[in-house]
């Protein structure tokens, strides 16, 4: 099984930060990554699929990099609302997501 | 797209239920489709997914045995059989629609589109 690894596991930023989170899997996954977020009680929302495409609708200072095995999630300036829960996942082979970043604000 | 589920609730351990996730706004029978579980205050885990038609499953090895996966694409309705549950299998259960996106050659290759969850909660 491929894992995931995120990091930070958590992190408190300011409105208008610039903020990356790290994704590594255990071995190559080329561009097979996506990354989500999930706010409090709600289902998770695609923000980047094959690693660095955005998904319609997603605001731009969302981008995703990387490719093989390190990958990043960069929020470029921070809007009250990107307070939430993001998650990596490979599909390369069966999915498998990351433990989660948890954006908090401080 | 819609994605509804059904058929959480609380069952003893041991016990089993069957959840549904109807689909609308979309050619189910052409999409694969998987679900997703999250434990209170934890984050996703992959469950299951389906092909198709139905003919190919995939599951993790925390259910492998005790949860099936199927489809009624005459029904547009996904279903997961969940059978000798523990209480580690307390948790919100997605259903979710993949996409694949240009170029992507796995069997699953994003998830674009979730329901609101269904809570299972397994207790003795």
């Amino acid at each position: 099984d491929i894992q995931m690894t995120q990091s930070p596991s958590s992190l408190s930023a300011s409105v208008g930060d610039r903020v990356t989170i790290t994704c590594r899997a255990s071995q190559s996954i080329g561009r097979y990554l996506n990354w989500y977020q999930q706010k409090v009680g709600e289902a998770p929302k695609v923000l980047i699929y094959a690693a660095s495409t955005l998904q319609r609708g997603v605001p731009s200072r969302f981008s995703g990099g990387g490719s093989g095995t390190e990958f990043t999630l960069t929020i470029s300036g921070l809007q009250p609302e990107d307070f939430a829960t993001y998650y990596c996942q490979q599909t390369y082979t069966t999915p498998r997501f990351g433990g989660g970043t948890k954006v908090e604000i401080k | 797209v819609q994605l509804l589920e059904s058929g959480g609730g609380l069952v003893q351990t041991g016990g089993s239920l069957r959840l549904s996730c109807a689909g609308s706004g979309f050619v189910f029978s052409s999409y694969a489709m998987s679900w997703v579980r999250q434990a209170p205050g934890r984050g996703l885990e992959w469950v299951s997914s389906i092909g198709t038609t139905g003919a190919d499953t995939y599951s993790a090895d925390s259910v492998k045995g005790r949860f099936s996966i199927s489809r009624d694409n005459s029904k547009n309705t996904l279903y997961m059989q969940m059978n000798n549950l523990r209480a580690e299998d307390t948790a919100v259960y997605y259903c979710a629609k993949d996409e694949p996106w240009g170029g992507c050659r796995s069997a699953t290759c994003l998830f674009d589109s979730w329901g609101q969850g269904t809570l299972v909660t397994v207790s003795s």
